[in-house]
């Protein structure tokens, strides 16, 4: 596709249920990062993919957290039991291969946990 | 650990007026990469411009230009002619090789600036 591309856009769950995050990178890009957007604070990251392999997940900040890549393309963050501390923006970005070192970025999915 | 700090949390400029967005890092590596984003209401992070830490030289886009003193461990963007359409908020962030092959970003918490017709 023409960039990153996030869906839902927008997510309301209720305190205890489980939710699935997509992320769509540019057609091409080898690694993929999820990062999470708090309600003022930066950005922290979560988890890096290169390929379909996650070889640092040191930013998952629970075991309620997962995610996977399938094809070396979409990937799918995970958030178990969720809880209203878990209410954020969450962004992915991609890059062509590490070394070029640019990430792009989707417009993220906003988690509302009630 | 890697840092990045933004001081100003707001700023304002008047529209064709020039601003400067500051930034310090704290890092104990010594090849590493330095950004600006930006991010409109629309959410999307935007690549305003990119330093090398080797380039002794500043890199310029169009408008924005940063002043990368690497001894200070400064990087701050200046952006010349303000336009409207540069309201957002702006991030610094930092990226070093952190090993298993990422270049992960580390960010600041951002500057909101504001573009006064």
């Amino acid at each position: 596709g023409a960039g990153v591309s996030q869906s839902p856009s927008n997510k309301v769950t209720e305190k205890g249920k489980d939710v699935e995050l997509r992320c769509d990178p540019i057609s091409g890009h080898t690694a993929l990062y999820w990062y999470r957007q708090s309600l003022g604070q930066g950005l922290e990251f979560l988890i890096y993919f290169q390929g379909n392999s996650a070889p640092d997940k040191s930013g998952l900040p629970s075991d309620r957290f997962s995610a996977e890549r399938t094809g070396g393309s979409v990937s799918t963050l995970t958030i178990q039991r969720t809880q209203q501390e878990d209410s954020a923006v969450y962004l992915c970005a991609s890059s062509i291969r590490v070394a070029q070192n640019i990430q792009y970025f989707g417009a993220g999915t906003r988690l509302s946990v009630l | 650990a890697q840092t990045v700090t933004q001081s100003q949390p707001e700023m304002s400029v008047q529209e064709a007026e020039t601003v400067t967005l500051s930034c310090t890092y704290d890092t104990s590596e010594n090849n590493y990469y330095l950004f600006w984003y930006k991010q409109p209401p629309s959410r999307q992070m935007i690549l305003v411009i990119r330093q090398e830490a080797y380039k002794q030289q500043n890199a310029t886009e169009n408008r924005f230009s940063v002043n990368f003193q690497k001894a200070a461990k400064s990087f701050s963007l200046k952006i010349s002619d303000s336009q409207l359409g540069d309201t957002a908020m702006y991030f610094c962030a930092f990226s070093w090789y952190s090993g298993a092959g990422s270049y992960q970003l580390t960010f600041g918490k951002g500057t909101k600036l504001s573009v006064i017709p």
